[in-house]
């Protein structure tokens, strides 16, 4: 079965670092793109920025730029988002998606279930 | 950055209305649109690509159109399952940016 397992649910402080991890199964994790979205609180998607796991190449959205790290290990087919200083207003959902297309343009096929966020001093 | 700009915002039918969504585009991104359904506390799912073409296991009475700037998506018989959230979303380059989303909800 192809697949997306995301890592569970944070509870963090304002300052502090998180690293959130999501890992594909059942298809060539390294020659897919990976995305990942957030959903803040009763919020829609929001896209964050794209990976490809083969070659850690990297793309942001420019609301994004600079607020987070995307990385990827593809010895464990594993996509990152990292934090270096948290702030509340990253309480969110954020989830990862496969690109449909190994190359060119596509949506997103498979999703993983989410890592919920909390950010609260 | 290509913004998306989703209608209505909420969506109020019964079960067996025929309903529409509307997604636009700031600037030209061919057939490179998405929909997605997302129901409360669940990961999104997608139900079109490439405008038009629906995913396999998608019922037959969810259809897309449009190209360009201007996009649709027409539920043409609403059942119980299809109250839930719709998304549309480009991916003309390498970003995807999404619409704001809208509630289908039941009237």
């Amino acid at each position: 079965e192809v697949q997306l397992v995301q890592s569970g649910a944070e509870v963090k402080k304002p300052g502090e670092s998180l690293k959130i991890s999501c890992q594909g199964s059942g298809y060539s994790f390294n020659t897919y793109w990976i995305g990942w979205v957030r959903q803040m609180p009763g919020k829609g998607l929001e896209w964050m920025g794209i990976i490809w796991p083969d070659d850690s190449d990297t793309r942001y959205s420019p609301s994004f730029q600079g607020q987070v790290t995307l990385s990827a290990d593809r010895s464990v087919s594993t996509a990152f988002l990292q934090w270096s200083s948290l702030k509340a207003s990253d309480t969110a959902v954020y989830y990862c998606a496969r690109r449909k297309a190994t190359a060119g343009r596509d949506a997103y096929d498979i999703w993983g279930q989410g890592t919920m966020v909390t950010v609260s001093s | 950055d290509i913004q998306m700009t989703q209608s209505p915002s909420t969506l109020s039918a019964s079960v067996g209305d025929s309903v529409t969504i509307t997604c636009r585009a700031s600037q030209n991104i061919n057939s490179w649109l998405a929909w997605y359904q997302q129901k409360s506390g669940k990961a999104p799912k997608l139900l079109i690509s490439r405008a038009s073409s629906l995913e396999s296991g998608v019922p037959s009475r969810f259809s897309g159109s449009g190209s360009g700037t201007e996009f649709t998506l027409t539920i043409s018989s609403l059942q119980p399952d299809d109250f839930a959230t719709y998304y549309c979303q480009q991916y003309n380059s390498y970003s995807g940016t999404f619409g704001q989303g809208t509630k289908v909800e039941i009237k």
